[in-house]
């Protein structure tokens, strides 16, 4: 099956500090998708890149696509302690089952 | 409106018991995915449903694992036997449609299952 590496695994970071997670595939990918999961929740969706060299915005964060489509990077500007949780990157390659990333847990220390 | 539900939200059961995990999808919603997340780690898929189509059981780690789609809208997952490593959070999630479709969707968590096996 399609396979994904995320990068780091951990990350603990100084509040207003910035912070970066990277999704990495062999292969080339459809579409990638970004998730956040608070400590105790559930994911909740952030964001869908489609295109190759696609760069998103979203206040303080921006989300990138390689332009082979075979990564992908978060970037967070300025944490604050309310980015606190897990990101996953989930992929779809060549099989169309999304494959999940094992998460990057942000910790921001105050 | 009502996002995607699960129930029970915490059940415990002992080894050797079977169990069904409920999960009610957004209204409209023809994807459900099936996945379980150990303490810290990421989501294992376990299955996919589209539509009326024949569900894609390939990341079911076991017999014991099934599920069943009624109606196209709720589905259950039934675990016969449970061992001890079957204890998880089971999350459940929903898409307008599947991956197949031109334009892929954003998946909706249900709030998820935690199972504990003593």
């Amino acid at each position: 099956g399609q396979q994904v590496m995320q990068i780091p695994q951990y990350q603990h970071v100084q509040e207003g500090e910035d912070f970066t997670t990277y999704c990495n595939s062999s292969t080339t990918l459809s579409n990638i998708q970004w998730y956040k999961q608070r400590p105790g929740g559930h994911p909740v969706f952030l964001i869908q890149l489609v295109k190759s060299g696609e760069v998103k915005k979203q206040k303080r964060l921006t989300f990138q696509f390689g332009e082979a489509k075979k990564n992908s990077s978060l970037h967070i500007t300025a944490t604050q302690t309310t980015d606190v949780g897990t990101y996953f990157c989930a992929v779809l390659g060549g099989s169309y089952i999304p494959t999940f990333g094992r998460g990057t847990s942000l910790i921001v220390h105050p | 409106g009502a996002g995607v539900s699960q129930s029970p939200s915490n059940k415990v059961t002992e080894k050797g018991k079977d169990v069904e995990l409920r999960c009610d999808p957004i209204s409209g919603h023809t994807a459900l995915y099936w996945y379980r997340q150990s303490l810290g780690q990421g989501l294992e898929f376990l299955i996919y449903f589209q539509g009326n189509s024949a569900p894609d059981k390939s990341g079911l780690p076991s017999d014991r694992f099934s599920a069943e789609r009624t109606g196209g809208s709720v589905s259950t997952l039934t675990i016969q036997r449970t061992q001890q490593e079957d204890s998880a959070v089971y999350l459940c999630a929903s898409s307008l449609m599947g991956p197949l479709a031109s334009s892929y969707n954003e998946q909706f968590f249900g709030p998820g299952t935690r199972l504990t096996v003593l």
